[in-house]
């Protein structure tokens, strides 16, 4: 069974411009979250979709946002790029939303704004 | 409010010996759900374990043993035998029924296991 993928696996940016990053789940997977993770601050969750509603949504400004297709798969925007945005970004898969289903890791998009 | 803190920012230890994670967890919720992951320098994180909070039996799955204690509301990680390959950052999370998919993270804890 193939894990979670995310593409691209690394991107340059420039302050103020936006950016998409994209996550296919675990086939049979249909939740997916969003984290934040960063040297200052670890991992911090995003948001989560599952059945193309966003579901939980993290401490986050409303430049961050998300969305779900009919297939599970997500993608995640940032708009108005800040240099502390610059993280590694993960999406992990799980079966189901309830909080008891382990997540399933992709291996992330490292992203530096400059 | 959910929170986890993991005491030990690194460790040091040389290979083969025993080591001890420390995981302690703050919740309000009488059903929550306890993991521990593996981010190796690779940065995928790799699911290791999951706890219900109905279920304080300690685990053991070859080297790797898991200590569940709600009492001091820990969750423990054991490596038996540590191996260069063990060395990683390890991270304990927590869910809680009423949040769902809303994991919160410990800050983890990076192992060196040096030859």
């Amino acid at each position: 069974k193939a894990g979670v993928t995310q593409t691209p696996r690394y991107l340059i940016k420039t302050r103020g411009q936006q950016v998409t990053l994209s996550c296919s789940p675990i086939s049979g997977h249909r939740s997916v979250s969003w984290y934040q993770q960063t040297p200052g601050q670890g991992l911090q969750f995003l948001f989560e979709y599952f059945s193309e509603t966003q579901r939980n949504k993290g401490n986050f400004p409303g430049r961050f946002s998300g969305r779900q297709f009919s297939n599970s798969r997500s993608e995640m925007n940032v708009s108005t790029l800040e240099l502390g945005d610059s993280a590694l970004y993960l999406c992990a898969s799980s079966r189901d939303r309830l909080g008891g289903y382990e997540q399933y890791f992709g291996p992330g998009t490292r992203l530096t704004v400059t | 409010a959910q929170k986890v803190t993991q005491a030990q920012t690194e460790i040091s230890v040389v290979e083969k010996e025993d080591v001890t994670l420390d995981c302690v967890y703050e919740t309000r919720d009488t059903t929550y759900y306890l993991f521990w992951y593996k981010q190796p320098p690779s940065g995928e994180l790799v699911f290791l374990i999951r706890r219900n909070s109905f279920d304080e039996q300690n685990e053991i799955s070859g080297r790797y043993s898991w200590n569940f204690q709600k009492s001091t509301s820990s969750f423990n990680f054991t490596i038996t035998a540590s191996q260069v390959v063990d060395s990683a950052v390890y991270f304990c999370a927590l869910s809680e029924e009423s949040y769902g998919q809303n994991f919160v993270f410990g800050p983890g804890t990076r192992l060196s296991v040096l030859p």
